[in-house]
């Protein structure tokens, strides 16, 4: 069966530090992996999705990236973190058109 | 261009009442439906799916959704919650036609069943 792993669970960072968060999928091959923010009290914002290796599309312009040096791995960063970078970030996978996004346990990431 | 409303951000409900949480949609195009659970500080499960067929589809817990093409809805509703149905609760579209699954997500549904 299919899992996703998300980590680490939680985080607190200091402002202008750097940042890595790592999610991998096992039990399936070239999935769409897909990174979102859920800011308190708001829905989730789609930050970054990616179809395949190297292969990296933006929807929100901030001081995050995203890289996906293996199939099943897909990476969030900052070179610089901000107070409003803030959040609980989550990383998804899916297979196809009509199928639904599986989801990681999220991480909770505190600027200080 | 596609849109999910969640016009309550809350719904407060005493245990083994019904409940109905409303979803409507915007879309150029017709759209996959879904609805998810989340519980406090995990991740995203899936409840139920719309793909095509029958307009009312039942999902895990008891919770079941109705498409509504003409009033572009899809309602979640359980005829009686548990305390454990606390979380808060996302619709989700995904339009069809294209070839990349790019869901759009409501803003939420915080259900909060009282004793």
């Amino acid at each position: 069966s299919q899992t996703i792993h998300q980590w680490p669970a939680t985080l607190v960072q200091p402002v202008g530090s750097p940042l890595s968060l790592e999610c991998t999928v096992e039990g399936t091959s070239n999935p769409n992996l897909y990174w979102y923010r859920q800011a308190a009290g708001r829905g989730l914002q789609l930050l970054f999705y990616s179809i395949g290796i190297d292969q990296i599309s933006s929807e929100v312009p901030q001081n995050l990236s995203a890289s996906r040096p293996q199939d099943r791995q897909f990476i969030l960063s900052s070179k610089k973190l901000l107070l409003s970078d803030s959040g609980f970030y989550l990383c998804a996978w899916s297979t196809g058109a009509d199928q639904p996004q599986h989801f990681g346990d999220g991480t909770r990431l505190s600027i200080l | 261009a596609q849109s999910v409303t969640q016009l309550d951000s809350q719904v407060p409900v005493f245990e083994e009442a019904p409940v109905e949480l409303r979803c409507n949609y915007s879309s150029s195009v017709s759209v996959y439906l879904f609805w998810y659970v989340q519980y406090p500080n995990q991740g995203l499960q899936l409840l139920l799916k719309y793909l095509s067929g029958s307009t009312l589809v039942k999902g895990i817990n008891g919770f079941e959704a109705e498409f509504n093409k003409s009033q572009t809805s899809f309602h979640l509703r359980k005829p009686s919650v548990h305390i454990s149905d606390t979380a808060e609760y996302f619709c989700a579209v995904f339009p069809r036609g294209y070839n990349f699954n790019k869901f759009y997500f409501g803003s939420g549904t915080k259900l909060n069943v009282k004793p």
